[in-house]
């Protein structure tokens, strides 16, 4: 059962656009929720996160958006350069001794 | 040097045979998490310790088993490996004092044949 679900899988953009992804959670406990990218040959790394208080994070060309009663929230990349060019990951967890649940991942490709 | 090390990056090795996967930290991280990825599938968690003498089973532990041997320590083992076990295997480290955000590892390359 997958409890983060993530889409699209693939996203081609062109250089200075605007990249959208999107992940919806059923688990209502959750209430931690990461953004991670991944480059070919590396581990993850973390790039942004937002907990539920708050509607919207913002750093620098990265932002979430968070809608608790949908139970949705999306990474929205401005201003898209060849160098985002990468896998992106959102997870979800509830406070307290759980890990991180991943969504399937969507693979951005930034044209130039 | 790396904080999360994992060895070995890329393993080949046949039906039925035992293989261990090490990972290695020096963040002092108390938390440590195996993740396999597959295509499409994201990250699936195997197993997470959340210190030495506490370890829980993920989503998907079945034909996996693990030792945290010290906090800076925890390996992933496969008992007798099958090739739908094939996957690229994370190792990744937290700190319960500083949030949830996770380091990961480079990565294990495992292929099983």
């Amino acid at each position: 059962q997958q409890q983060v679900k993530q889409s699209p899988q693939s996203l081609i953009v062109q250089k200075g656009g605007i990249s959208i992804i999107n992940c919806a959670y059923e688990n209502t406990a959750f209430d931690y929720f990461p953004w991670y990218q991944q480059f070919p040959g590396k581990g993850p790394a973390l790039l942004i996160a937002i907990r539920p208080d708050v509607s919207e994070k913002k750093e620098g060309r990265f932002t979430i958006s968070f809608n608790k009663s949908a139970k949705q929230f999306s990474l929205h990349i401005m201003d898209s350069q060849p160098g985002d060019s990468a896998t992106y990951f959102c997870a979800a967890s509830p406070t307290g001794r759980r890990a991180l649940t991943f969504g399937s991942g969507t693979r951005l490709q930034v044209q130039p | 040097d790396a904080d999360v090390t994992q060895t070995p990056r890329n393993r080949i090795t046949k039906t039925g045979k035992r293989i261990m996967l090490e990972c290695s930290q020096t963040k002092g991280h108390d938390r440590m998490y195996w993740y396999r990825q597959d295509p499409g599938l994201g990250l699936q968690l195997i197993y997470y310790s959340f210190d030495v003498k506490d370890i829980n089973k993920g989503e998907i532990s079945d034909g996996y088993s693990v030792s945290r041997q010290a906090q800076a320590k925890f390996s992933l083992s496969l008992e007798s490996a099958i090739p739908n076990q094939t996957a690229l295997y994370f190792c990744a480290t937290s700190d319960s004092t500083r949030g949830y955000g996770y380091t990961f590892g480079s990565g294990t390359r495992l292929t099983v044949v």
